[in-house]
């Protein structure tokens, strides 16, 4: 069965500064994607970045970044010149389901100190 | 494009009564809704995977007789949770399958906040 674990309940960074959310997944699939989702304290489910598994070259949106290691099954979150917006819980999700049913994590406190 | 309006955002009702959240897709066509229940400070909870004009799928564990849904169209998912208990208590959220997965798998509703007096 797919599994998705993120280790870290809770991390905190200094505004400004960059820090980095683990991620790691399980399975047998070869061809799947994986995402990263933002929930602020509103609660609404916003789409961080989004890979291909397929893709070798890493994603990237504006000050967010994907490292995706296949081979470790690996995907971690860098957060550049991180933001007092950016706080919020965020999720690592995989799928290659054809319902597109995704697979959680359980996910990242992210805390911005200013 | 790709809105999904869930309804209402917060309800707060007495032990007892029904009560049911609207899901619509308001500029697709969603053939798969997803329906989750998300705890304080967890994650989301996969409840059931409805498809239009069949029976809703149901996760382990969640009782089909207390969450009720109905998907009878194309543009509408419906989920009653019958006899609401203070345990029902919860975040619910919907969800509508994309057409491409590689964009977005799924739309999100804003969520319901479930509060049972």
């Amino acid at each position: 069965a797919q599994t998705v674990t993120q280790s870290q309940p809770e991390m905190s960074v200094q505004e400004a500064e960059t820090v980095t959310l683990s991620c790691t997944y399980d399975t047998s699939e070869s061809d799947y994607y994986l995402f990263w989702y933002k929930q602020p304290p509103s609660r609404q489910m916003i789409l961080v970045i989004r890979q291909e598994a397929y893709k070798q070259q890493n994603a990237t949106e504006n000050r967010f970044s994907v490292n995706f290691q296949k081979a470790a099954k690996s995907f971690s979150l860098k957060i550049s010149d991180s933001q007092l917006g950016d706080a919020a819980m965020y999720f690592c999700a995989y799928t290659a389901d054809s319902n597109y049913q995704l697979i959680w994590g359980a996910g990242t406190k992210l805390i911005i100190k200013p | 494009g790709a809105v999904v309006s869930q309804h209402p955002s917060w309800v707060i009702c007495k032990s007892g009564t029904s009560v049911k959240i609207e899901c619509r897709s308001l500029d697709f066509q969603a053939t798969t809704m997803f329906w989750y229940r998300q705890f304080p400070k967890q994650s989301l909870m996969l409840m059931a995977t409805s498809n239009e004009g069949s029976k809703a799928t149901y996760e382990q564990g969640v009782e089909k007789d207390k969450f009720l849904i109905n998907h009878a169209s194309l543009t509408l998912s419906t989920l009653t949770v019958t006899s609401a208990h203070p345990e029902d208590s919860s975040f619910y959220i919907c969800s509508a399958r994309s057409v491409s997965p590689g964009r977005q798998p799924q739309h999100f509703g804003d969520g319901t906040r479930l509060s049972i007096l």
